[in-house]
């Protein structure tokens, strides 16, 4: 199965700062098939980004992905308080479906 | 719109068996694959298996198999998922979700906990 690694594990930014999230493939994910989901306490994850890099109905664009391969990145561009929240990779490529161990973004 | 509406939190005792079911609304139930994933407390997701509406096709991950099924009712847009003979360990959320057309998981249920306690 494909293991996705997550870095950092927690990161302690204040509101409008820029966050970069990681996340590593154990092997190449073909056609980009890779999401990014946030989470909130006591909700559902909500889907951010699919296919690597494209932005999902309703996100506003200071969220942003790119990478391909074995290597992708998250970029949140201006904190705001509603984006402290737990943010998972996802790989939709090969079975099992496997997630990523999670990066916390929380207030500094 | 799109939306699945599971069923409510459970309480089991070790051993037993839970069905949680997932009412599809807002398209058409048999034109997209169905998807179980779970959330331990304070632990991250994990992707059980996934069901085709229209075939009843299962695939199950290995951790589960043996343990899981997952049907459905198409007649009332309805999956299901049971898990046998658990244990302390499969207190959890459980979330079933749909993909978009282009494939990643976009919608999700609201989520069913089901604690499993003596």
């Amino acid at each position: 199965e494909i293991v996705l690694t997550q870095s950092p594990g927690t990161l302690s930014l204040s509101p409008g700062e820029r966050a970069t999230l990681s996340c590593r493939a154990s092997q190449s994910i073909s056609y980009n098939y890779l999401a990014w989901y946030h989470q909130k306490p006591g909700q559902a994850p909500r889907l951010l980004i699919y296919d690597a890099s494209s932005r999902a109905a309703g996100i506003p664009d200071r969220f942003s992905a790119n990478g391909s391969g074995t290597d992708f990145t998250l970029t949140i561009s201006r904190l705001e308080p509603d984006d402290f929240a737990v943010y998972y990779c996802h790989q939709y490529v090969m079975l099992p479906r496997t997630f990523g161990h999670g990066t916390k973004v929380e207030i500094k | 719109q799109v939306q699945l509406v599971q069923s409510g939190a459970e309480v089991k005792k070790p051993g037993a068996s839970v069905k949680v079911s997932c009412k599809a609304s807002g398209y058409t139930f048999t034109d997209y694959n169905i998807y179980w994933v779970r959330q331990a407390p304070g632990q991250g997701l994990e992707w059980m298996g996934w069901m085709n509406p229209n075939s009843g096709a299962t695939n199950y991950a290995q951790k589960f198999q043996g343990r899981v099924t997952m049907t459905r009712d198409t007649s009332i847009s309805t999956a299901y998922m049971e898990l046998s003979r658990l244990e302390s360990d499969d207190t959890a959320v459980y979330y079933c979700a749909r993909p978009l057309p282009a494939g990643a998981t976009g919608y999700w249920g609201q989520g069913t906990l089901v604690t499993v306690s003596s």
